[in-house]
């Protein structure tokens, strides 16, 4: 089975500062990596997803992350944080399957960014 | 395109009692995926379906059903409620294949008293 493990559950920073927040995830094989975003108020968000190819990955907003698969890691970095990034921040994983289609998604238990003006 | 859709947003249950609540995916999307959001568990992998059929399921009790219809709209049912189903759940839905990119629904707030 796999597992997500997000190093800090709370963050907070001041704007203009720059902001990684460390995912590693446990499973053997392939997988899929993606970063949510859950705003106050609004539905989970895609910010990235990492599938294959070039490691290092851009998204929305600003926001990359990169893939090290020796660390079994998918850090979310984003050099100059602003206010509206106050969010709770999600790691995801899931495999891909024969026939088609992913097992469903391993989620860790979030990171809660507040970025103080 | 419209985003997914779940209904009701929120809905106040007792102990013991079933619930069934719904999803609508983005038009084209087949795969309807479902988890359950706690503050202690987290978000949680329900199951999901595609074209009718439950493909992949979570650990979670067989009080936990769901099933989808033909326009790929799904449901999920809950039964014997307890006090620990009380959760966000979320509906999220995606095109087939592997590289598929989930799009989630605002969730329904499921309160059991």
């Amino acid at each position: 089975a796999q597992s997500v493990s997000q190093h800090n559950h709370h963050v907070i920073l001041s704007e203009a500062a720059s902001l990684e927040l460390g995912c590693n995830y446990s499973y053997g094989g392939t997988v899929n990596l993606f970063w949510y975003v859950q705003y106050p108020g609004q539905h989970l968000q895609l910010l990235l997803k990492y599938f294959s190819g070039d490691p290092l990955v851009k998204g929305i907003k600003g926001f990359e992350a990169e893939f090290i698969k020796s660390k079994f890691s998918f850090n979310l970095r984003k050099p100059s944080v602003q206010w509206s990034d106050t969010a709770e921040y999600f790691c995801a994983v899931n495999a891909p399957i024969s026939g088609g289609g992913a097992d469903g998604l391993t989620f860790g238990k979030g990171t809660h960014l507040i970025i103080q003006p | 395109k419209a985003g997914v859709t779940q209904t009701p947003r929120y809905l106040i249950k007792t102990r013991g009692q079933q619930v069934t609540l719904s999803c609508s995916p983005i038009s084209g999307h087949r795969s309807v995926s479902w988890y359950q959001q706690t503050p202690g568990q987290g978000l949680q992998f329900l199951f999901e379906y595609f074209s009718e059929t439950q493909r992949n399921k979570g650990n979670f009790p067989g009080r936990f059903s769901g099933r989808q219809f033909s326009n790929s709209r799904s449901e999920m049912n809950v039964s014997t409620l307890e006090l620990g189903d009380s959760a966000l759940y979320l509906c999220a839905s995606s095109l087939v294949g592997a590289y598929n990119e989930q799009f989630f629904g605002p969730g329904t707030r499921l309160t059991v008293l």
